[in-house]
């Protein structure tokens, strides 16, 4: 099965910097995902990163505070722009996988961000 | 709308102790579901799945089954370890969107 890496691993940041965070998938996929862990919690949604075009952001989540990029079949980013401590969280890059009938999907390592 | 639903935590058993962790769902269609394994300080494993109904995912002693008439999907082991101590996560999938919707997540510490 393909393996997903993101970069960098963590990292700690200042108040109203931005923070580029880098996924790279080693086969072609389809669907790539980002999502949020704050500290303590469950997994949120904040966009599907599509191939070619816009990313589509889920509810509360606005393309101006994580600017996301999908060039190709195998990368994506994900900015978080003019930080605040409520950004502290791991973000998470996924693909949904094609090997397996687009059942399952596969998480990178994350990227553990700290906003002080 | 979508959403998953599994008890809280924190849950602490002894070893040996069987495990339940009760998951309930609510979607249209069929979704596929998940469990996700957290252990501390590293990352997400999908720990079992099942795509339809009646279907059953083992991995590592835990089990889970498909149950569509009370849209539940409980995690059970029959005989906890100290290893097993982690927060998992139940998670539904609809397949015409591909993304995951998640549970709060439940933490289980097990005592040796």
């Amino acid at each position: 099965s393909a393996v997903i890496s993101q970069k960098p691993s963590r990292d700690i940041c200042q108040r109203g910097t931005s923070l580029t965070i880098q996924c790279q998938v080693d086969s072609q996929v389809t669907m790539m995902f980002w999502y949020r862990q704050q500290p303590g919690q469950s997994l949120t949604l904040i966009a599907t990163a599509n191939q070619g075009s816009e990313a589509t952001y889920e509810s509360g989540f606005v393309i101006d505070k994580f600017p996301i990029s999908r060039p190709n079949l195998t990368f994506s980013t994900l900015t978080v722009s003019n930080m605040s401590p409520e950004d502290s969280s791991i973000y998470l890059c996924t693909f949904l996988s094609g090997d397996r009938g687009f059942n399952e999907q596969f998480f990178g390592p994350g990227t553990r961000l700290t906003v002080l | 709308g979508n959403s998953v639903t599994q008890m809280e935590g924190p849950v602490t058993l002894s070893e040996e102790a069987f495990l339940t962790i009760n998951c309930t769902y609510t979607a249209t269609g069929y979704p596929s579901l998940f469990w996700y394994v957290q252990y501390p300080g590293e990352g997400l494993q999908l720990l079992l799945k099942a795509t339809k109904a009646d279907d059953k995912g083992s991995n590592k002693g835990f089990e889970a089954t498909y149950r569509k008439e009370t849209t539940s999907f409980h995690l059970e082991k029959g005989s906890v370890q100290v290893s097993d101590s982690a927060v998992y996560f139940c998670a539904l999938m609809r397949r015409s969107q591909g993304n995951l919707i998640f549970g709060k997540g439940t933490k289980l510490s097990v005592k040796p």
